[in-house]
């Protein structure tokens, strides 16, 4: 069974710029999260998506914002691109979002802002 | 609000010896929680979980949790340290009483270092 796909693996921007990052869950899994992870922060929660609706919000400005499609892929935006965005970014999938069960990561986007 | 802490943002320990990574939890209800482990240049890889099941979980490669409702702890163990557990390890927990909310709140990882 194939796992998390993230793509890019690596994407280099800079200041200003809009991103587009992809993500492709697990077949079978219909809830979609995104994480954010740097040195100074650590990982922080972005979204979560079910059957193509944001169900979950983490503190981040507007600039981020994400979609699901109807076969549970999901993609992120960020735009105006700044260079505290630099970071690595996770996807994760889990079959129907329940607290109690594990999500499933990709090996992430990371994205150098210039 | 949740939160997680983890004691120690390095271990050092020989190959062979006892790993033993700290995590202690803040809910008011006793959260789901998780042990992650990540690879250089890698995702995140599921160790084990605790979803009230027996306290004592087993995982992957040897490692194994114990859930201390007491204490609020949930510390990650191995019997006999291995080269390739070098890595970073990440407690994590999601809130039980929201039930669908599929959101994860991690510890700031501890880093695992292994030598001969």
């Amino acid at each position: 069974k194939a796992g998390v796909t993230q793509t890019p693996r690596y994407l280099i921007k800079t200041r200003g710029q809009q991103v587009t990052l992809s993500c492709s869950p697990i077949s079978g899994h219909r809830s979609v999260s995104w994480y954010q992870q740097t040195p100074g922060q650590g990982l922080q929660f972005l979204f979560e998506y079910f059957s193509e609706t944001q169900r979950n919000k983490g503190n981040f400005p507007g600039r981020f914002s994400g979609r699901q499609f109807s076969n549970s892929r999901s993609e992120m935006n960020v735009s105006t691109l700044e260079l505290g965005d630099s970071a690595l970014y996770l996807c994760a999938s889990s079959l129907s979002g329940n607290s109690n069960q594990p999500q499933h990561f990709g090996d992430g986007t990371r994205l150098s802002i210039l | 609000a949740q939160s997680v802490t983890q004691l120690g943002s390095h271990v050092s320990v020989s190959e062979g010896a006892l790993v033993l990574l700290r995590c202690n939890y803040s809910s008011s209800v006793p959260p789901y929680l998780f042990w992650y482990v990540q690879y250089p240049n890698q995702g995140l890889q599921l160790l084990l979980k605790y979803t009230s099941a027996a306290t004592l979980v087993k995982g992957i490669n040897g490692f194994e949790a114990e859930f201390k409702k007491s204490e609020t702890s949930f510390h990650l163990t191995k019997p006999s340290a291995h080269m390739s557990d070098a890595a970073e390890y990440f407690c994590a927990v999601s809130d039980r009483s929201t039930g669908t909310a599929s959101k994860l709140t991690f510890g700031t990882g501890t880093r695992l270092q292994v030598t001969l």
